[in-house]
């Protein structure tokens, strides 16, 4: 059982470069979310998915675009990546609505 | 103000020992209340769960919701060195698509 899997598990990047990080899920879920984690500021919610081909808006979402094109896969980009965007980012999944969710391991970015 | 309030902590706490870990809210149609346990470079991983108010055990862990009072626990019974993590609480309105989630409590069992 995979659950949720992030790629890569480690990046840094330059000022301005543009990367996109992977979430798989083989749960069949349909709500997918992705999470930055700061220090002190706990999990906060960039965007999230309530189904294939859709995308909405969370708390923290400028600088970042997604898609989910496939069921699956949950897809967050950085187009011009700045040294605020340093964080944790965690994909995670949820059956629907009132269900608890499940995360990934995590992406560590760091944006020099 | 924060919707979800947690005391980061630090917690230590020797082996065998009662640890009770908190948070409060300020959103009084959250229904939906969870625990995760995250250990240090790893993603949270769900502990708890809980619909409404009342108390739900799972072994050596206990759930509280006080929706009254807006604030829920986690009590750990005879803590173990393996326990030692950050602890999220999480939340969510019967209607939403968010999760809200406190800032996380770490604790330390010492053996």
């Amino acid at each position: 059982n995979a659950g949720v899997t992030q790629t890569p598990k480690f990046r840094v990047l330059k000022t301005g470069q543009s990367m996109t990080l992977l979430c798989a899920q083989d749960m069949n879920h349909e709500y997918m979310y992705w999470y930055r984690q700061d220090p002190g500021m706990g999990l906060r919610l960039i965007h999230y998915s309530v189904g294939e081909g859709t995308t909405a808006k969370g708390e923290v979402p400028d600088g970042y675009n997604v898609s989910r094109l496939k069921k699956q896969n949950f897809l967050l980009g950085l187009e011009s990546a700045a040294p605020s965007q340093t964080s944790v980012y965690f994909c995670a999944s949820s059956r629907r609505m009132n269900t608890e969710a499940f995360f990934g391991q995590g992406t560590r970015l760091t944006v020099v | 103000q924060k919707e979800v309030e947690q005391d980061p902590g630090p917690l230590s706490v020797p082996e065998g020992a009662i640890v009770s870990l908190n948070c409060t809210y300020s959103n009084s149609a959250f229904q939906y209340f969870m625990w995760y346990r995250q250990y240090s470079r790893k993603g949270p991983e769900l502990l708890m769960y809980t619909y409404s108010s009342g108390n739900k055990e799972d072994g050596r862990f206990t759930a509280q919701v006080d929706k009254s009072s807006k604030y829920i626990s986690l009590f750990i019974r005879d803590s173990q060195p393996s326990d030692s993590a950050t602890y999220l609480c999480a939340m969510k309105v019967d209607t939403g698509n968010q999760f809200y989630f406190g800032t996380g409590t770490s604790l330390t069992v010492i053996p």
